[in-house]
Parts: C-alpha cells; structure tokens; sequence
C-alpha cells in the first residue's frame, strides 16, 4: 500500500514564526502536491513538484515556499505565519501526473 | 478542466447499495473521471477512475454513460464506515491538479 506521512497531525504556532510542515512517501512517486482545505473552499492546490528540485505554483502559493531535495520527501515552508494561514494541509502523491493521487493523514495548523 | 455537478447529500441504509451521481456535462474525449472520498478529518482517499469503460475493483464501481455527460459511482453493499464525503472530479490525462468540488455528503445509517 501507498504510505503518505506527515510530520505533525496539529501544530500550533505564532504569527510571524517559520513553520515547516514536511511530507514524505514510500512508492517512489514523481510528483507530490500540497493542498489547503477551508470550510466552505473545498481542497485548493498551493504548490506541485514533478521531479526532485523542480516545483510549480497552484492556485494560492502567495505566502508559502517549499523544498523538494530527495524524491521521498516534500516540505511546506510559511516563512511568516499569519492568522489566515490556520488550516488543514495535506500532502499527496502520484506516480505520474494524471495518475491518482494518494493523500496524507493532514496537518491541522492553528496561528494564533 | 470540466465542471461537475453533485447532490449535496444522499442517505443510503447499512447493507444496501449506494449509488452517487455525478453529471460531468462537459467532459472532453481526453479527460478521465476519478471518484475520492474524504472520511471526517482523514485525507482524501482514491477510490476509482475510468475513461468510458465501466470499471470495478475492490472498493466499488463505476459506470460512466455512453455519451460520457454522466456517471455513477456504485458501493455495493455500504457499510457505516463508508460515511464520507464523496468527490467526483474529471481530469485531463497530463493534468495534475485536482479540482474536488463540495462532493456528495453520504450518510450510511443503521
């Protein structure tokens, strides 16, 4: 089975602090995604990668960064926390775009 | 990417089959329907995807029109567990980014 980890399932954390939210996959998948879910927002993609070192912008990267330096692990950056970054973050992965993507547990993060 | 339509919610009694629609009026011939659903606070979970053929694995079933505008997802025999919020999404072949929706509210009851 694929196995998608995420570092932390709730963190808390203040405004102006660098998060760092790290995701890691066992199924040697090229691509792995970053997402934010809000009530009422569904899921919105925030970043993608492709291949190590390679990243794309989704739909709201303002506010974000991330890091892909193996093929296993993809990291989330707020080098500033804000209030209206708390949500829930999930990570997922996919063996080739197109393909289906399988998700992590989610990190529900709250700045206060 | 193509649009899709979904009830808001549905209910469906334990032991029955559930049956989920999804209206993807729009679709291209190169887009392929994936279904996920989203159990409270678990990350979205694959369930199923086809193109124009029915499809059919362990967790359910799919059965897309001929015409391609519509599709069911098909759990045939629903348990509690199955509770979820279920996604219909179509997406190209070379896509990547998945557009969920606000899905289909199911309730499995006793």
């Amino acid at each position: 089975d694929v196995k998608v980890t995420q570092s932390s399932r709730y963190l808390v954390k203040r405004t102006g602090e660098k998060v760092f939210l790290e995701c890691v996959q066992d199924m040697d998948h090229e691509n792995m995604f970053w997402y934010r879910q809000d009530p009422g927002l569904g899921l919105r993609l925030i970043y993608f990668s492709y291949d190590v070192k390679m990243k794309e912008k989704g739909d709201i990267p303002e506010g974000y960064s991330v890091s892909r330096e193996k093929k296993e692990r993809f990291s989330l950056i707020l080098e500033s926390a804000s209030t209206n970054q708390t949500s829930m973050y999930l990570c997922a992965s996919s063996f080739f775009r197109g393909y289906e993507q399988y998700f992590g547990p989610g990190t529900r993060l709250t700045v206060t | 990417d193509a649009k899709t339509t979904q009830p808001p919610s549905m209910d469906c009694a334990e032991g029955r089959a559930a049956n989920l629609p999804c209206n993807h009026s729009t679709i291209s011939g190169n887009e392929y329907v994936y279904w996920y659903r989203q159990i409270h606070s678990q990350g979205p979970q694959y369930i199923i995807h086809g193109l124009k053929n029915n499809e059919t694995n362990e967790m359910a079933s799919l059965i897309i029109t001929e015409d391609r505008k519509s599709s069911t997802l098909i759990l045939p025999h629903a348990t509690l567990r199955d509770t979820a919020v279920y996604y219909c999404i179509v997406l190209l072949n070379s896509g990547y980014a998945l557009n969920f929706g606000k899905g289909t509210s199911l309730l499995v009851t006793p």
